[in-house]
């Protein structure tokens, strides 16, 4: 168990909906990375924040967004979705910034756009 | 951005045989290389990492050595058992503190270990 709490596990909707993903940090830990995991990409980079604040950007399309809150948890919003953004999507965390320290992955949630 | 190119994309190696995954990355800024493995249904997990102020690290039955003038470093797993199938990942994170948790991770090598 790494600590990290992602919900929901799974994840079924249609295009054009919107959904949210939450993450709960492991215990003091301040940063919180998003990645998609799809079988064709591998896992892409989205979106990192450190203590409230948006700290590196990856490839996250307009149509995604993320926030951090005051307790560190976090959500990732998708919006509009489309057949393609059916993934698997993790959750990770750090105690600093990252560039020099583990990250803890969630299990992920597993989304599919039909 | 830094490149990362992983190699094999597969790998069938029988149970006590050495398995050996590489990693070539572009920036030689580079000084953090950690290796993930992730468990059908899990979440990556680190394994093994090393920093550049050193060339092998060792813990039980997996190594991982860095070449920082080639520019490589590889996941070695001696003596495999069952419980090592999985998919591996090398992970290089970005040099440039602009972009700090950018970690640019390998495509992943899936390892089968037949007993």
């Amino acid at each position: 168990d790494s600590g990290v709490t992602q919900t929901p596990k799974h994840l079924i909707t249609a295009t054009g909906q919107r959904v949210t993903l939450r993450c709960s940090p492991r215990s003091g830990d301040l940063s919180v990375y998003w990645y998609q995991q799809s079988l064709d990409q591998g896992l892409q980079f989205l979106i990192q924040y450190y203590n409230g604040e948006e700290r590196a950007k990856g490839n996250i399309l307009e149509r995604f967004s993320a926030q951090q809150f005051p307790d560190l948890h976090s959500e990732l919003n998708l919006s509009s979705l489309e057949l393609g953004d059916s993934a698997l999507y993790f959750c990770a965390s750090s105690v600093g910034l990252g560039n020099t320290g583990e990250l803890f992955f969630g299990e992920g949630s597993r989304l599919t756009v039909l | 951005g830094e490149n990362v190119e992983q190699h094999p994309s597969t790998l069938s190696v029988q149970e006590g045989d050495s398995a050996v995954i590489k990693c070539t990355y572009s920036d030689s800024a580079s000084n953090y290389f950690p290796w993930y493995k992730q468990e059908l249904g899990k979440g990556p997990q680190l394994i093994i990492d090393i920093r550049s102020n050193v060339g092998e690290k060792k813990d039980q039955r997996i190594a991982v050595t860095l070449n920082k003038t080639a520019k490589h470093f590889s996941l070695h797993i001696t003596e495999t058992q069952p419980e090592d199938s999985a998919v591996y990942f090398c992970a290089v994170p970005p040099p440039y503190t602009d972009s700090w948790g950018k970690f640019q991770f390998g495509a992943g090598t899936q390892v089968v270990v037949t007993p």
